[in-house]
C-alpha cells in the first residue's frame, strides 16, 4: 500500500522577505521553549530560546514570540536568506519533560 | 570543541544482523540522548542518560534495542536483530544541567537495513 509520512507544514518565502514560523504547544505548564533548525543531512541546531516569564526574545535576525494565553509560539526571521532553508522545530519543556514538534519546512526562493 | 561525535555516519546492513551505533558527547555535558528520525514518525526520543545512568527509556521501541553508557564520554545504541523498519537516521545529543536545556546534536547515523 501507499506509505503515508508526516505532513510537514511548508513555507516558501522570497529571499529578503521576513519569515514567520508558527508552533502550537499543548501543555499550559510548559515553562521553557526552544527553536531548533535542521538543515538537510544535519542534526538539529539550537537557534533561540525563551522562558515562560517572557513574551519576546530577540537574537541575530531572529525573534521568538510567546503567547501563553493561546499556547502559541512563533519564530520570526528577518531578511530571510537562502541559508535559512531548513526544517524548524519548536520544543516545549515542562520540568524535566520535553517534546519536539513535527517541524515546519522553510524554503527560500532566490 | 568538536561537538557531539557519532559513528558510523552511514551503515547498511542486512536484516537479522546486529548494529551498534556510537556516540561521544560534548565533554562536561551530563545528559545524553538518543533519537530516531524518520519521515513517517519525525523525531522520536528513544532514551536518555544522566551521569551515565538511564533515566527514561520509554521511547525504546522494543527489546531489540538497547543502549549503554559505560562512561561519561561514550555511549552505544545497539539493535539486535535489525529489521528493515529500523531504517532511519539516529541522532545522539548531549546537554548540560538538565534534559530540558539546549541540546547539542551530532550529525547522525543513517541506518539502512535491507
Amino acid at each position: 500500500g501507499e506509505s503515508v509520512g508526516l505532513h510537514l507544514p511548508t513555507l516558501s518565502v522570497q529571499e529578503g522577505d521576513n519569515s514567520i514560523i508558527n508552533c502550537a504547544y499543548s501543555n499550559s505548564a510548559s515553562d521553557y521553549f526552544i527553536w531548533y533548525k535542521q538543515e538537510s543531512g544535519k542534526g538539529p541546531q539550537f537557534i533561540i530560546d525563551i522562558r515562560s516569564n517572557m513574551d519576546k526574545r530577540q537574537g541575530q535576525r531572529v525573534t521568538v514570540l510567546l503567547n501563553k494565553t493561546v499556547k502559541h509560539l512563533s519564530l520570526q526571521i528577518a531578511a530571510t536568506q537562502p541559508g535559512d532553508s531548513a526544517v524548524y522545530f519548536c520544543a516545549e519543556n515542562t520540568g524535566n519533560q520535553f517534546y519536539f514538534g513535527t517541524g515546519t519546512s522553510l524554503t527560500v526562493i532566490p | 570543541d568538536a561537538g557531539v561525535i557519532q559513528s558510523p555516519r552511514h551503515e547498511v546492513t542486512e536484516m537479522g544482523q546486529e548494529v551498534t551505533l556510537r556516540c561521544k558527547p560534548i565533554s562536561g555535558h551530563d545528559y545524553l540522548f538518543w533519537y530516531r528520525q524518520t519521515m513517517m514518525r519525525g523525531l522520536e526520543l528513544l532514551i536518555y542518560f544522566n551521569n551515565n545512568v538511564p533515566i527514561d527509556d520509554s521511547g525504546m521501541p522494543e527489546d531489540r534495542f538497547s543502549a549503554k553508557m559505560p562512561n561519561a564520554s561514550f555511549s552505544t545504541l545497539k539493535i539486535q536483530p535489525s529489521e528493515p523498519r529500523d531504517s532511519a537516521v539516529y541522532f545522539c545529543a548531549s546537554s548540560f544541567g538538565g534534559p530540558a536545556y539546549e541540546q547539542y546534536f551530532g550529525p547522525g547515523t543513517r541506518l539502512t537495513v535491507t
